[in-house]
């Protein structure tokens, strides 16, 4: 059983559509991370949230944190063939013991 | 400020082999975790180390170790290979210990195949 939940799993769209993706728990954390990750390379960070109800915006992404601390989402606006890759959501649990959720695997098409 | 870097990226290692991977921390960083990545079970957690100390470990069993050095640099061990073993396995280093609102930062992964 996985400590968070990320939906969807699999998510093909058209470049320049929108798409949201989701990450659950019922557990709450002391911050969440998402990364995304190329194939045969590791994880690169995206983004640090720490405060319930954070918004944060790295250009055409915006990533949210639950109020209470236990969801977050990240939000792709006219998504484009460079965005494609794993996105992974991690929570930090315990002192710098992250929990990964099972990833999205976005593939965006010219 | 140079990243978290991993040696040897690819291995191709037999069955009942054991293996041994490094990985080195950004600068100034004292903890390393490391990750096995499959497509069947993503990302799961191994151990983490802080000032040589192991201080989390995940669900794995005794054939995976690790040990970190002064400088802070790391090594994980598996024995006994398996064929399920085959993975990529990710280190991770962040700045502090004792503090919530952690970041960690991966390398590019060691890629293991048991055949």
């Amino acid at each position: 059983t996985q400590l968070l939940e990320q939906s969807p799993q699999f998510l093909s769209i058209q470049e320049g559509e929108n798409l949201t993706v989701y990450c659950n728990s019922s557990s709450v954390f002391s911050s969440l991370q998402w990364y995304r990750q190329e194939p045969g390379e590791g994880p690169v960070l995206l983004v640090t949230v720490v405060t319930g109800g954070e918004v944060k915006k790295l250009k055409r992404l915006t990533f949210q944190f639950g109020d209470a601390r236990k969801d977050s989402s990240l939000h792709i606006t006219a998504a484009q063939p460079g965005d494609t890759g794993l996105y992974l959501c991690a929570g930090e649990h315990n002192f710098n013991k992250f929990y990964f959720g099972s990833g999205t695997k976005l593939n965006v098409k010219p | 400020k140079a990243g978290v870097t991993q040696t040897p990226r690819y291995l191709i290692k037999t069955r009942g082999q054991q293996v041994t991977l490094s990985c080195s921390p950004i600068s100034g960083h004292r903890s390393v975790s490391w990750y096995q990545q499959t497509p069947g079970q993503g990302l799961q957690f191994l151990f983490e180390y802080f000032s040589e100390t192991q201080r989390n470990k995940g669900n794995f069993p005794g054939r995976f170790s690790g040990r970190q050095f002064s400088n802070s640099r790391s090594e994980m061990n598996v024995s006994t290979l398996e064929l399920g073993d085959s993975a990529l396995y990710l280190c991770a280093s962040s700045p502090r210990q004792g503090a919530v609102r952690n970041t960690i930062y991966f390398g590019e992964g060691s890629w293991l195949t048991v055949v």
